[in-house]
Formats: structure tokens, sequence, C-alpha cells
């Protein structure tokens, strides 16, 4: 079945400091890749996404880009910020037309002033 | 638009007792997930419904737990009886039916279960 791994964590960085998340997938078909982040206390809301191969999403100086040929959906930020202090996870949405997301364990990035 | 909505926002219960949550999906969206989120697991989709139908509920817990979806803008989650170990925080989220149509979360349900 579909499956989405992502790197262990937590991650502690120091303000200004570049940020990657790696994350991976498994699915059949072609599935569409986003990227969700819950702040404290909060549900869970979309960060960005991406549909099909090549696709780069991208929001608040966030960015993924959809690889096919690696199966990878790393998320980058070049300058974080202490309030990028959040949960991430990574989710793929299989091609049938349910819409359910398969998820990641997510991962605590917490950001240092 | 308001968003998805979810009631109560903190449940505290003692074991043995029925508990229900309740969510308001966005209005237009026909598709509804119920989420649990622990330490432990994670994050784990309960089931999900299209058009107020069940499509998927093989990630229920166990026969102590219910979900219904009786109109478009109205769905339970029930949990009879409760266990401490069903204390979690419980999402709903809703989205229309397309495979890269994003989920909209509610601001989650915390159960305590004494």
């Amino acid at each position: 079945g579909d499956s989405v791994t992502q790197m262990e964590g937590p991650v502690t960085l120091s303000e200004e400091a570049f940020l990657t998340i790696n994350c991976t997938y498994t699915a059949t078909g072609y599935p569409s890749l986003f990227w969700y982040v819950q702040y404290p206390g909060e549900g869970l809301q979309l960060l960005l996404k991406a549909t099909k191969a090549d696709d780069k999403g991208s929001n608040k100086g966030f960015e993924a880009t959809y690889r096919k040929e690696t199966t990878s959906f790393h998320l980058e930020k070049g300058s974080v910020q202490v309030s990028d202090s959040a949960v991430y996870f990574c989710a793929l949405s299989d091609s049938g037309a349910n819409s359910k997301l398969t998820f990641g364990k997510g991962i605590t990035l917490s950001v240092r002033p | 638009d308001a968003g998805v909505i979810q009631s109560p926002r903190h449940e505290v219960t003692e074991m043995g007792q029925e508990v229900t949550l309740r969510c308001k999906p966005i209005s237009g969206h026909n598709s509804l997930f119920w989420y649990r989120q622990t330490m432990m697991r994670g994050l784990e989709l309960l089931i999900y419904f299209n058009n107020n139908v069940p499509i998927d509920d093989s990630g229920m817990p166990e026969d102590r737990f219910s979900a219904k979806m009786p109109n478009a803008s109205f769905s339970t989650l029930k949990i009879q009886p409760s266990e401490p170990r069903d204390s979690a925080v419980y999402f709903c989220a809703s989205s229309t039916t397309s495979g890269s149509d994003t989920q909209y979360f509610g601001p989650g349900t915390r159960l305590t279960v004494l």
C-alpha cells in the first residue's frame, strides 16, 4: 500500500539557518504530494502541495519539488524563523477519486532565537 | 468561510462513559475524515465519508467506536464505552472529492478518559 517516510526528529536549528526535512514515498499510480504544518495547540494546515512530477510547491518561504525518479518531496527553507517552530507532516493522496491522505509520522522543528 | 468546526474542544470523562464528538465540515465539501493523534501512534485515519456514505472504516480501532454522517453538514464520532487508552486529540477534516484537493482540518477535540 501507499506509505510516506519522514526523517527522524526532532530538529533544532538557530534562527536564519537553512532547513531541509526529507520525505520519501511509496505509491502506486501518480499521487499528489503535500506538506502540512501543525502549530502548537492547533489542527493541521496545508503548507504547500504538488500534483505532478517536477512541480514545485512553495509558500511562506518553504519549497518542495516532486521528484518522481527518487520518489521524494523534501521540504526546504533558506532561513528559518522562530515562528516556524511546529510539527511538519509529509503526505500523499492517492490518484483515485476519494482524496484519502497517507501521512508520515511528522517531525518537530524547534527554532532558537 | 468559517472553516471546519469541531465541538467540544476539550472533553474529560470517566472510563465507561459514552463520548460524542461533533464536526461541521466546510460548506460544499463532500468528503469528511476523522483522525486520531497520539504521541505514540502519530496521526491515524479512523474513517472517511464521501457524500455522507462511509467509504473506509478500516482505521476504527474496535466496535466501541462508531461514526455517522446524517447529512452533508454534520458528523459524529462516538465512543461507547470509553477507555483511558482512547485519550487523544481527534481531528475532523473535509475536502472536495478529488485526489489532489486539500483537506482542511478542524482545531481538534482533546479527549481525556480518566
